[in-house]
């Protein structure tokens, strides 16, 4: 069966520009997550969805990164006015217990 | 605070020679310990969950084994396609809260 996928694989902007991630997880799989993983780093936990809802937003950096989920399925990423040290690779995931399964991630460059 | 150590960061192998990763943690509220693989470019594979102090996972060269305070995954007769960062993972309140990872490096 597909895995989660995630759109687009690269993604080059300029400092200031706003960009958005999509991430679809696996058929099924009522949570996703979104974390961030930059070079030499863990990976770091943004969000969490349960269904459309977002129980933990903990996570996320700054009142520039937003996130939502529609027909619990696909979520998209959002991040305003970028910065460079947004700059990293975001990785979407998707579970229906307790293992979570990562899609491929977006490689995102803020130049 | 919730904290996940790996070492070593990095590991150089013989085709061949057995070792151990290892991964402590500190979490209140366990939920599980989580191990997964990530080839250079790709997001990471899942591997193994262990739940309770004692369990061991096995799955062909990799044996996973937990005790209340730290994680080993033993690698055994290791191949240079095992050759990946891992990354260690607690479960904690919904979200996965990861180690920094071992890079491991097996030559022929």
């Amino acid at each position: 069966g597909a895995g989660v996928s995630q759109s687009p694989s690269n993604k080059v902007t300029e400092k200031g520009k706003d960009v958005e991630l999509r991430c679809d997880p696996i058929s099924g799989h009522t949570a996703l997550y979104w974390y961030r993983q930059s070079l030499g780093q863990g990976l770091e936990f943004l969000i969490y969805f349960q269904g459309n809802s977002a129980p933990d937003k903990s996570g996320l950096p700054s009142d520039r990164f937003s996130a939502e989920r529609t027909g619990g399925s696909v979520s998209t990423l959002t991040i305003q006015r970028t910065q460079q040290e947004d700059s990293a690779v975001y990785l979407c995931a998707s579970s229906l217990k307790n293992e979570q399964f990562f899609g491929p991630g977006t490689r995102l460059t803020v130049l | 605070e919730d904290q996940v150590t790996q070492s070593p960061e990095a590991l150089r192998l013989q085709e061949g020679e057995s070792s151990s990763l290892n991964c402590s943690y500190t979490v209140s509220g366990l939920r599980g310990l989580f191990w997964y693989r990530q080839d250079p470019g790709k997001g990471p594979e899942f591997l193994f969950t262990l739940y309770s102090a004692g369990e061991e996972k096995e799955k062909e060269r990799l044996k996973a084994t937990l005790t209340k305070k730290e994680s080993f995954l033993h690698i055994t007769a290791p191949k240079p396609e095992d050759s990946a960062t891992y990354l260690c993972a607690v479960h904690r309140t919904d979200k996965l809260i990861f180690g920094t990872g071992t890079r491991l490096q097996v030559f022929p």
